[in-house]
Order: C-alpha cells, then sequence, then structure tokens
C-alpha cells in the first residue's frame, strides 16, 4: 500500500522553466510534510517542509503548495538550473516522537542548459 | 555534506549469507534510523534506534537487526541474504529531544548487490 504517492516519474525542463511536481497522501494523520533531493552517490537531504497549517512555504527557489481538503502537496522550483538535476522525493509523517517519514517514489528531474 | 559516514561504500555479497552495515552519526545526535532504498523508489524505514533501544520498526522481517552503541554510532545486520536485498541501504541521524524529532541528516548509503 503506497500511502505517498509521487508523480510524474521524471521531468525535462529547460533551464529557466518551473518544474512541478505533485504528491498526494491517504493518511489525514500525516501532519508534517518535507521534500527531499538527492544527488547521485549521495543520501537525500531536507530540502524545504510544510506542516498543514500554512498552505504555502517558500525558500528561495524553492516552494510547497499544500491542499489539505485535496490531501495534495506540490514542489515548485523556480528559475530551474541544471545544478537541480536530481532526483527529489516528498514524504509525510505522523506526529510524535519519532519522526518517521513514509516517502514517495521520487521523481528525477533533468534540467538542460 | 552531512556528519553521518556509512562503511563500506559497496558490498557484494552471495544469496545465504550474512552483512554487517555501519554508520556514525552526526556529533550530538541521539537517533539513528535505517533505510532500504531500492533502485528506482524511494526509500523504505527499516527500523530506528533510540539511546541504544529499538524506537520503532518498518515492515521487514526479523533477519534484519540492528544495534546503537554508547557513542551512538549503528550496525544494520541482514542475516540469510535474499537476492531481493540488493539496495542501497542509509542511515539517518536525528536528536530526539523533548519529545520532538529533529531533522534527519541522511549519509551517502552503502550499495549492496546479492548475488
Amino acid at each position: 500500500q503506497q500511502q505517498v504517492k509521487q508523480s510524474p516519474q521524471s521531468l525535462i525542463v529547460q533551464k529557466g522553466g518551473i518544474p512541478i511536481i505533485n504528491c498526494a497522501y491517504e493518511n489525514t494523520a500525516f501532519d508534517y510534510f518535507p521534500w527531499y533531493q538527492q544527488f547521485p552517490g549521495k543520501g537525500p537531504a531536507l530540502l524545504i517542509a510544510i506542516r498543514p497549517d500554512v498552505s504555502e512555504k517558500k525558500e528561495g527557489r524553492f516552494t510547497i503548495s499544500f491542499n489539505k481538503s485535496a490531501k495534495q502537496f506540490s514542489l515548485h522550483i523556480m528559475d530551474s538550473q541544471p545544478g537541480d538535476s536530481a532526483t527529489y522525493f516528498c514524504a509525510a509523517s505522523k506526529p510524535g516522537g519519532s519522526y518517521i517519514p513514509t516517502f514517495g517514489r521520487g521523481t528525477s528531474l533533468i534540467v538542460h542548459p | 555534506e552531512t556528519g553521518v559516514t556509512q562503511s563500506p561504500t559497496h558490498l557484494i555479497k552471495t544469496r545465504g549469507q550474512q552483512v554487517t552495515l555501519r554508520c556514525s552519526s552526526q556529533s550530538g545526535h541521539n537517533t539513528v534510523s535505517w533505510y532500504q532504498q531500492a533502485l528506482g523508489q524511494g526509500p523504505q524505514f527499516i527500523f530506528q534506534y533510540y539511546r541504544e533501544e529499538e524506537n520503532g520498526r518498518g515492515n521487514f522481517p526479523p533477519r534484519f537487526s540492528g544495534l546503537q552503541f554508547p557513542n551512538y554510532s549503528s550496525e544494520l545486520n541482514v542475516n540469510a541474504l535474499e537476492l531481493d536485498d540488493s539496495a542501497l541501504y542509509l542511515c539517518a541521524s536525528s536528536l530526539l529531544a523533548g519529545g520532538h524529532t529533529d531533522t534527519q541528516y541522511f549519509g551517502p548509503g552503502t550499495r549492496l548487490t546479492v548475488l
């Protein structure tokens, strides 16, 4: 059972474009929604995260949009650069002391120069 | 770069063998989590240790076991290896304090191949 569904599986954009990656979740107990960036040969690194009490969060060129009623959230990368080429994972976790995220399957992003 | 290190980087084993993977947590962190990441998939939670005690476990069989040491370094042991165990194994360290866990910092992973 896939609790966090991520799409698309892969994405190719030109430099300066705005790739959008979407995630949907089923468990309404989730209350923390992070995005991770993973480069080849590296572990995932936290990029940006949001809680359901806000509908949008922006950090630099990265923006999360959150729709609680639809149980969906998305990552937008403004003015994308070739260095943004990586695999992006959305995740969701429940409240409590043990932060244990459930990850989506990932989106491979390629930004052409 | 995070302060989380893992060893070895790559490992090749044959079916039925046993393997031990190691993780050194970031300084000041008291919690370590292990994940299995199959090719083209997101990381899947195996288990978490807090102050040397198991603090949560995912849907993995008992042949996956772990240890956390007083210095908060950790081991993942897998017995009776199967072909499907071939994956990238990630550890992530974090600080659990006041009933709240901080961000997890991932190591680079160990690539395990089972032949």
